[in-house]
């Protein structure tokens, strides 16, 4: 059954803090993409990649997120300095070469 | 305008009732229309994908595209307290390495046994 993974699936911190999330994509889909879901905006595509390479990430706050794919099993979204506004929860999707996204569980993430 | 819009509800039906979840979207170059499933504290899961106008049925799930009037819904036959989660809408253009969802905000429903 193969599924989008994503680590960790709750994390807690302070605000100035580093926070790093992680993704397995399904094996064999080439598109990766990153949401943040909050109630008041809904789902938020922060960033995506084709085939490991950035292809947008026109919906990130750059001064702090930045998202890479060091390989074709990992994704990473990192957070730094991470405020209180970014707690949200955070989704990771991967996708065939067609329109389709396939979800993660969700990174859930706080900032006090 | 938003580019999709999606009544939040909430949706509280009786179980075996049909019902009916609906987008409006303003941009006419959408090809392909999705709906996803959402649980509480769950990733969304991807329920019907459509592409272009017309119909698309799966179990008791119907999905249907109408671009004249850029309106799509999803028809829920026989509903059951499973059904009970939020549903998203999502659509894309067509073509080429774009496949950036847009999607409503979800409509909550509750399904009661």
């Amino acid at each position: 059954d193969a599924r989008v993974t994503q680590t960790p699936r709750h994390k807690v911190t302070e605000m100035g803090q580093e926070v790093t999330m992680r993704c397995q994509p399904i094996l064999g889909h080439n598109t990766v993409f990153w949401y943040r879901q909050t109630m008041m905006q809904g789902l938020e595509l922060l960033a995506y990649f084709r085939n490991r390479a950035p292809l947008d990430d026109s919906g990130m706050p750059k001064d702090r997120f930045s998202a890479e794919m060091p390989d074709a099993t990992l994704a990473t979204l990192k957070i730094q300095p991470s405020e209180p506004r970014d707690s949200a929860v955070y989704f990771c999707a991967s996708g065939p070469e067609t329109a389709e996204q396939y979800f993660g569980p969700g990174t859930r993430l706080t900032v006090t | 305008q938003k580019e999709v819009e999606q009544d939040p509800g909430p949706l509280s039906v009786p179980e075996g009732a049909i019902v009916s979840l609906n987008c409006t979207y303003s941009n006419s170059a959408f090809q392909y229309f999705m709906w996803y499933r959402q649980y509480s504290r769950k990733g969304p899961e991807l329920l019907m994908y459509t592409y272009s106008s017309g119909n698309k049925e799966d179990g008791r799930f119907t999905a249907q595209v109408d671009k004249s009037s850029k309106y799509i819904s999803l028809f829920i036959r026989d509903s059951q307290p499973s059904d009970s989660a939020t549903y998203l809408c999502a659509m894309t253009l067509s073509g080429g390495s774009n496949y950036k969802l847009t999607f409503g905000k979800g409509t909550l429903l509750t399904v009661n046994p």
